[in-house]
C-alpha cells in the first residue's frame, strides 16, 4: 500500500521559532492536505494543495506541493503555544470519493 | 460553524458484542467516511459512502463492519462481533460533492472504542 513518512517524528521548539516538517510518499498523489490533531480530537484541516509546485499560506502556515508529486512541506512561522499538537499530511488521488492516506505524523511541542 | 457530531464519545464493550457508532455529518455534505486511529498510530481509512452506497473500502473493513444512513441526517458504523484489535478511536468525516472541495474532509471528534 501507499506509505507516507513524515519527518521529524517529533520536535521541541522555543516559542517564536519557525518550524519545518515534511512528508514523503512512495507514490504520486494528486492532492496533498495538512491536518492538525489536538489530544482527544479529530484532525482539523489546515491547508489543501491541488497542483504540483503550488505554495499556499494560511496565516502563519505555509505548505508546498512538491514538484515530483511525491512530497509536501509545511512551515509554521513564529510558533506559539497553541501550535502544540500532531501534524499529519494526507495524500489523495480523487476518484468518486476521497480516500485519504495519512502520514505517520509529526508531534510538535513548544517550550516557553 | 457547522461540524460533524459523533456519539458516544466513549464506548466500552465486551469482545464478541455488537456496537454501533453514530455520526451526524455536516448537513449539506454528500460524501461520508469512517476512519480509525489505533492509539499512537496514524489515521487509517475504513470506508467511504455516497448516494446510499459504499464507494470504496479498505482491507480493514471486512464482513464484520457495515455502514448505514438510516435517515437524512445520521450515518452509522456497525461492528457485528467486536475483537480486541478493534479498540481504536473511530472518526466520522464528511465532505462536499464539488471538485476541489470533495477532498476537504471535515472530521468529528471521534468515538473511543475499547473492547475488553
Amino acid at each position: 500500500g501507499q506509505q507516507l513518512n513524515q519527518s521529524p517524528q517529533s520536535m521541541f521548539i522555543q516559542e517564536g521559532e519557525d518550524v519545518s516538517m515534511n512528508c514523503t510518499s512512495s507514490s504520486i498523489f494528486n492532492t496533498w492536505l495538512w491536518y492538525k490533531q489536538d489530544p482527544g480530537e479529530g484532525p482539523v484541516l489546515l491547508i489543501a494543495l491541488y497542483k504540483a509546485g503550488e505554495l499556499t499560506s494560511n496565516g502563519r502556515l505555509t505548505a508546498q506541493f512538491g514538484i515530483t508529486r511525491k512530497d509536501s512541506f509545511l512551515n509554521i512561522s513564529a510558533s506559539i503555544p497553541s501550535d502544540v499538537g500532531i501534524y499529519f499530511c494526507a495524500g489523495v488521488n480523487t476518484g468518486t470519493a476521497s480516500k485519504l492516506t495519512f502520514g505517520t505524523g509529526t508531534r510538535l511541542q513548544v517550550t516557553l | 460553524e457547522p461540524e460533524v457530531t459523533q456519539t458516544p464519545s466513549h464506548q466500552v464493550t465486551q469482545m464478541g458484542q455488537e456496537v454501533i457508532l453514530r455520526c451526524v455529518p455536516i448537513s449539506n455534505h454528500l460524501y461520508f467516511y469512517w476512519y480509525r486511529q489505533i492509539l499512537g498510530q496514524k489515521v487509517e481509512f475504513l470506508v467511504s459512502f455516497y448516494n446510499n452506497e459504499i464507494s470504496e473500502k479498505s482491507e480493514i473493513f471486512d464482513d464484520q463492519f457495515s455502514v448505514e444512513r438510516p435517515d437524512g441526517s445520521n450515518f452509522t458504523l456497525k461492528i457485528r462481533s467486536t475483537k480486541l484489535e478493534d479498540s481504536a478511536m473511530y472518526f466520522c468525516a464528511s465532505s462536499l460533492k464539488r471538485q476541489g472541495l470533495r477532498e476537504k474532509l471535515f472530521f468529528g471528534s471521534g468515538t473511543q472504542l475499547s473492547v475488553l
